[in-house]
């Protein structure tokens, strides 16, 4: 294990559901990432949290909307997702935030939007 | 042109064989160079960390940077089926920069 636990591990819903993805850490790390993994393309990174203040916010969709209420928990809520939303999420951390920091990931949240 | 270029494969050898994976990079100020790996149905985990040019060597695993060229490789000897996997290159240049991922190159190691 990673130390890093992400809940569920897949998750099905329609596009006029809300649901929430969960994350939490136990390596005493500072920054937490969101992630999403689709097929055939690269990583690519939504929101960033350092010290439970959002520092970075790549231009995702208002549909997803992050909560990082300690620096051990993160949350994705997700509302009216489209099918293109279907993808692997993925939670890391770092132990700070920059410098080339090594992330520690999560399984992963299967998401299949129908 | 993508920061972060890498051949997703597949790639398929058999038990024992020398694999080389490789990416190339566009941005020169990238500093810091990792290599995760990602088995089905799990998250990466970070395999090899360089900073700036050279080789790591980390039991069957060496990692290599050459910044004239903006290569970056990774070498497995003795493959195992066991390292049967999704390998995924990244760069960064530190800083409050983000890290940036190649597409992954699937790896399947035949018994």
């Amino acid at each position: 294990e990673t130390g890093v636990t992400q809940t569920p591990r897949h998750l099905v819903m329609g596009m006029t559901n809300k649901k929430s993805l969960k994350c939490e850490q136990h390596l005493g790390h500072n920054a937490m990432y969101w992630y999403k993994q689709s097929a055939k393309k690269p990583l690519e990174l939504m929101f960033v949290y350092s010290l439970e203040e959002r520092v970075e916010n790549n231009s995702v969709p208002s549909r997803f909307s992050p909560e990082c209420p300690n620096s051990s928990h993160l949350f994705l809520h997700l509302h009216t997702l489209q099918p293109e939303d279907s993808a692997l999420y993925l939670c890391a951390s770092s132990q700070v935030l920059g410098r080339g920091e090594k992330l520690f990931f999560g399984s992963g949240t299967q998401l299949s939007v129908l | 042109q993508k920061e972060v270029e890498q051949d997703p494969g597949p790639l398929s050898v058999p038990e024992g064989a020398i694999v080389s994976l490789n990416c190339t990079y566009s941005n020169s100020a990238f500093q810091y160079f990792m290599w995760y790996r990602q088995y089905s149905r799990k998250g990466p985990e970070l395999l090899m960390y360089t900073y700036s040019s050279g080789n790591k060597e980390d039991g069957r695993f060496t990692a290599q940077v050459d910044k004239s060229s903006k290569y970056i490789s990774l070498f497995i000897r003795d493959s195992q089926p066991s390292d049967s996997a999704t390998y995924l290159c990244a760069s960064t240049q530190g800083g409050s920069e983000k890290l940036v991922f190649g597409k992954g190159t699937k790896l399947t190691v035949n018994p």
